[in-house]
């Protein structure tokens, strides 16, 4: 099975700032990668797709690049309604995996 | 509106068996490939099944041989039959659509507990 280490598992950070989170595969899955949000007690939701295609209706401040095995999401400057915890995910060989997920808070 | 809503979840003693339903609406349900993914309580994602528009299955090992995911196109209705349960399996089960590797619209999750 491919593993997904997503850095860091938590992070706090004030209102507008840049965020950032990576992931890194276990092995090379091109740009099979996806990122999700999830906030508690709701189902996760698609944001970007494709490792940097961003999903319809999903604000311009979220972002992602990366391919091979390292890859990266990024929130330009963070807002208060983007308190939740994200998730990536490959599927470029089954079983499809995510990452552990990285709990985002504001200071 | 693409909508999924599951069903079916509830409590269950170790051992036992329990068939989950995810209801679609708003989309052309026999043309995408539909998963479950769960998530114990306070734990990451952890994908269960797929099944394509085919009807081709697959799993991951740590269900293979004891659940099985099956569709019914007449009724746009995605299924998990969950046999042999273990505690491990204790956690919310979400139906999802998946386009192109990505899983693009996810139901609100129906909770499966797994406790003597």
């Amino acid at each position: 099975d491919i593993q997904m280490t997503q850095s860091p598992s938590s992070l706090s950070a004030s209102v507008g700032d840049r965020v950032t989170i990576t992931c890194q595969a276990s092995q090379d899955i091109s740009n099979y990668l996806n990122w999700y949000q999830q906030k508690p007690g709701k189902a996760p939701k698609l944001l970007i797709y494709d490792a940097s295609n961003l999903e319809t209706g999903v604000p311009s401040r979220f972002s992602g690049s990366g391919s091979g095995t390292d890859f990266t999401f990024t929130i330009s400057s963070l807002q208060p309604e983007d308190i939740a915890t994200y998730y990536c995910q490959q599927y470029d060989n089954l079983p499809q995996t995510f990452g552990q997920g990285t709990k985002v808070e504001i200071k | 509106e693409v909508q999924l809503v599951e069903s079916g979840g509830g409590l269950v003693q170790p051992g036992g068996s329990l068939r989950l339903s995810c209801a679609a609406s708003g989309f052309t349900f026999s043309s995408y490939d539909m998963h479950w993914v769960r998530q114990a309580t306070g734990k990451g994602l952890e994908w269960v099944s797929a099944i394509g528009t085919a009807g081709d299955t697959y799993y991951p090992g740590s269900v293979k041989g004891r659940f099985t995911i099956s569709r019914e196109n007449a009724k746009n209705s995605l299924y998990l039959q969950m046999n042999s349960l273990r505690a491990g399996d204790t956690a919310v089960y979400y139906c999802a659509r998946s386009r192109t590797g990505s899983f693009d619209y996810w139901g609100q999750g129906t909770l499966v507990t797994v406790s003597s």
